[in-house]
């Protein structure tokens, strides 16, 4: 079975630009999680799905970020535009109901 | 608000030492969650154990063998007879289990280094 998979696994792009991280979660599975961790901090929550419908989104840092979920399978966060400090890796994590969040390898943005 | 604390930054021990990772936590909630994921150098975030606070017995899987003590608010994860393949980040994460939110709060992860 496919974990979950992200896609770019590395962006780098320039400041005041779009980027947009895709997340294809483990089939089956309901619930789709963002996270990121920025400067080596902690890993830091962003928001959640069911299907597709936000379920909380009270980690998502400004409006220039935005996670969509059409359909209900895979999702797209993307940065509207790039600031230096959204520079860091984004995870992207599934579970079923009340499951256990299985992760995937990261994105990392380099915002220049 | 809930917390997680990691302060072992990074450690560093010889290949068949045990070593042992502290998490202390903080929560107001009554009923909650507490992990453990492994970050490899691959990168990815692998699941490593799940623990209702309601269940204080401590667990063992093969090398590895975790210490919930709900009294000092600690869930300590310790490896036995560590081997190189053990390097890794290792987080610590606690989320809400009575309501909806399913929000992981991480610490900051230890860096363990096993040399051969």
């Amino acid at each position: 079975e496919a974990g979950v998979t992200q896609f770019p696994s590395h962006s780098v792009i320039e400041k005041g630009q779009t980027v947009t991280l895709r997340c294809d979660p483990i089939s089956g599975h309901d619930n789709l999680y963002w996270y990121r961790r920025v400067m080596g901090k902690e890993i830091k929550f962003l928001l959640h799905f069911v299907k597709e419908s936000k379920q909380d989104e009270s980690g998502m840092p400004n409006n220039r970020f935005l996670a969509e979920r059409t359909g209900g399978t895979y999702s797209t966060l993307k940065v509207q535009p790039a600031e230096l400090e959204d520079s860091g890796v984004y995870f992207c994590a599934s579970s079923q109901e009340k499951g256990i969040q299985y992760f995937g390898a990261g994105t990392r943005l380099s915002v220049l | 608000a809930q917390k997680v604390t990691q302060a072992q930054t990074e450690i560093s021990v010889v290949e068949k030492e045990d070593v042992t990772l502290d998490c202390v936590y903080e929560t107001r909630d009554t009923t909650y969650y507490l992990f453990w994921y492994k970050q490899p150098p691959s990168g990815e975030l692998v699941f490593l154990i799940r623990r209702n606070s309601f269940d204080e017995q401590n667990e063992i899987s093969g090398r590895y063998s975790w210490n919930f003590q709900k009294s000092t608010s600690s869930f300590n994860f310790t490896i036995t007879a560590s081997q190189v393949v053990d390097s890794a980040v290792y987080f610590c994460a606690l989320s809400e289990a009575q309501t909806g939110r399913r929000a992981l709060t991480f610490g900051s992860g230890t860096r363990l280094q096993v040399q051969p």
